[in-house]
């Protein structure tokens, strides 16, 4: 069965301090995709990344970057020069790509960061 | 291009009354997802549909749950009697293909307040 964990509940930092929100998960495919997405206060569920198992690749898009880590099972992202627009739950999830598991995406439990000005 | 949409974004009700939720999947999607959100629970898959077709209503709580797809463009879920524990916001998601490789849009949910 597939897991994930996001061991941080809540993380506080102070504008333009970088932030790395983690993520380790559990699964038995060698084929298996990785999500982050953001909830802010107003409610909906925003894509940020989808990574594949096969390109562990470090991914930067602007502020935001990501570190795949298969040894460590591990897909932490990292938020440079935190803004207070940054606050929000942070979901990390996986789905693997097996007809038996269908579409079937996890989530991990979120992690709650707020940006303090 | 129009994301998810989701209706009612609001709804308060009695508990046994029936409530529906609605959803359109983005165009060109052909799998959509119905998922519930609580402190308790996280967010948790409750079916999902490819090609207009249930393919695992594994996550669905009990038989006061039903789900429908009549077309590719309309789900609707249904809690019929409804109970306070019901109360949580529904997301409803769309994707590209049929495998959870594909990227989930999700909609902008229903929070659901069962009195």
């Amino acid at each position: 069965a597939q897991k994930v964990t996001q061991a941080q509940t809540e993380i506080s930092v102070v504008e333009k301090e970088d932030v790395t929100l983690d993520c380790v998960y559990e699964t038995r495919d060698t084929t298996y995709y990785l999500f982050w997405y953001k909830q802010p206060p107003s409610g909906e569920l925003v894509f940020l990344i989808r990574r594949n198992s096969f390109d562990e690749q470090n991914e930067i898009s602007g502020r935001y970057s990501w570190n795949f880590q298969k040894s460590t099972s591990s897909f932490n992202f990292t938020i440079t020069a935190s803004q207070v627009v940054d606050s929000a739950v942070y979901f990390c999830a996986l789905s693997e790509a097996t007809e038996t598991s269908g579409s079937r995406l996890t989530f991990g439990e979120g992690t709650q960061l707020t940006v303090n000005p | 291009d129009a994301g998810v949409i989701q209706s009612p974004r609001h709804e308060v009700t009695e508990m046994g009354q029936e409530v529906t939720l609605r959803c359109k999947p983005i165009s060109g999607h052909n799998s959509l997802f119905w998922y519930r959100q609580t402190m308790m629970r996280g967010l948790e898959l409750l079916i999902y549909f490819n090609n207009n077709v249930p393919i695992d209503d594994s996550g669905m709580p009990e038989d006061r749950f039903s789900a429908k797809m009549p077309n590719a463009s309309f789900s609707t879920l249904k809690i019929q009697p409804s109970e306070p524990r019901d109360s949580a916001v529904y997301f409803c998601a769309s994707s590209f293909g049929s495998l959870g490789t594909d990227t989930q849009y999700f909609g902008p949910g229903t929070r659901l307040t069962v009195l």
